[in-house]
Parts: structure tokens; sequence; C-alpha cells
């Protein structure tokens, strides 16, 4: 079946760095990506809508100059996660949307700490 | 706007026990309707879906109804077991709001008893 990886899948960075993150389709296109934040046992709270060549769509709430997207190809997309505070730690979820059969797939999640 | 609103957990029965999750949803449009596991350490799987009233979506002895007229998709199982003890996520997907971008309910943990 179709895969999404994340890398990585964990990280420990300090406050006041940047953190990226990386979500790829393995063996199908995704013109349309999503990205979920997850804190501990509560659900996904979707933050924003990435479109490959054109800028991504924010959920309200969300703070688009901290949370960089970039979709620059059909089975990429990054997350960069500016001048991180510890309230940024989370579980990072990506999905992406298959371009032929708009089936959804997720990747495993990306932990992020900020000490 | 488009929600997902289902039972809080957790939910502890004894293995072999029947289970219910419920689910119910507003859209304003006709979504697609989904469940999702995730077992302790791992990510999101599909467990299953519906795309329109009155299918019944099927999987791993899981099952669940599309109702429209209850606007619910409850999660269904005749018996439980130990590995069943995850989160489950109910979720819609709304293709007339927001681009096929999937809202989640707050998830229902679930304990099986050996």
């Amino acid at each position: 079946g179709a895969v999404v990886s994340q890398h990585p899948s964990w990280v420990i960075c300090k406050s006041g760095t940047s953190v990226k993150i990386e979500c790829r389709s393995l063996d199908f296109q995704a013109t349309t990506m999503f990205w979920y934040r997850q804190f501990p046992k509560q659900s996904l709270m979707l933050m924003a809508t990435s479109n490959e060549g054109s800028k991504a769509t924010y959920e309200q709430g969300v703070e688009k100059d901290k949370f960089l997207i970039n979709h620059a190809s059909l089975t990429l997309s990054t997350l960069t996660v500016t001048s991180a505070h510890p309230e940024d730690s989370s579980f990072y979820i990506c999905s992406a949307r298959d371009s032929v059969t708009y089936e959804q797939y997720f990747g495993p999640g990306t932990r992020l700490t900020v000490t | 706007g488009d929600s997902v609103t289902q039972m809080e957990g957790p939910v502890t029965l004894s293995e072999e026990a029947f289970l219910t999750i419920n689910c119910t949803y507003t859209a304003t449009g006709y979504p697609s309707l989904f469940w999702y596991v995730q077992y302790p350490g791992e990510g999101l799987q599909l467990l299953l879906k519906a795309t329109k009233a009155d299918d019944k979506g099927s999987n791993k002895g899981f099952e669940a109804t599309y109702r429209k007229e209850t606007t619910s998709f409850h999660l269904e199982k005749g018996s439980v077991q130990v590995s069943d003890s995850a989160v489950y996520f109910c979720a819609l997907s709304d293709p007339n709001t927001g681009g096929f971008k999937t809202i989640f309910g707050a998830g229902t943990r679930l304990f099986v008893k050996a």
C-alpha cells in the first residue's frame, strides 16, 4: 500500500532554534498534503493544507510565520518550526492525498521536544 | 463548520465483549466518513470508511454504517481482543468545504483486559 514517511521521527531542540520536518509520499504523487498537530492524549488538529507549487492554507489561529510550510515537489512537503519554544513541543503528523485516487495516507509522526 | 463528536473514553472492556463507540458528525455537504486507529507509539492507520449514506465499512471484525438520517457512524465489534487496545478516531472529509481536508473527533481510548 501507499506509504508516507516523516523525518525525523523525533527531535529535541533548544528554545529559539528552528526545526525542519520532512513529509514524503514514497510511491505516489501528492498534490496536496496536510499537517496536523497532536497534543498528548488529544485529537489531531489540522494546522495547514500544503499545495504543491503554491502557498499553504493555514487554519485559523495557526501562525504562518512560525510554522513555515514548503511543498516544492509532488512527493515532498516540509514544515519548519521557527524560533521554537517549549509550548511548540508536540507530535506533528503529516498526511498526503494521492493525486490520482484521492485517498489520504498518514505519516508515522514526528515528536518534537523543545527544551 | 464541519465537526465530529465521539464518545469520551476511556472505554474498558473484557476480552470477547461487544464494543460500540458512538460518533456523530456535522457537515454542510455529503462527507466521507472514516474510523482511524492509533496503536500505542504508532501513527494513524485507516480502519474503515464509508463514502455515502447506508454504506457499511468493515475491516478486522470492526464495522460502521453511514447513517445520514441520524448523522452517525458508530463503530462496532462483536468480540474485542486485547490487541484491539488503542485510540480510535472518527473523522470526516467533506469535498464541499476545505478541499478534502480531514476533520477528526477527539478520539476514544479503548482498553481491553484479558
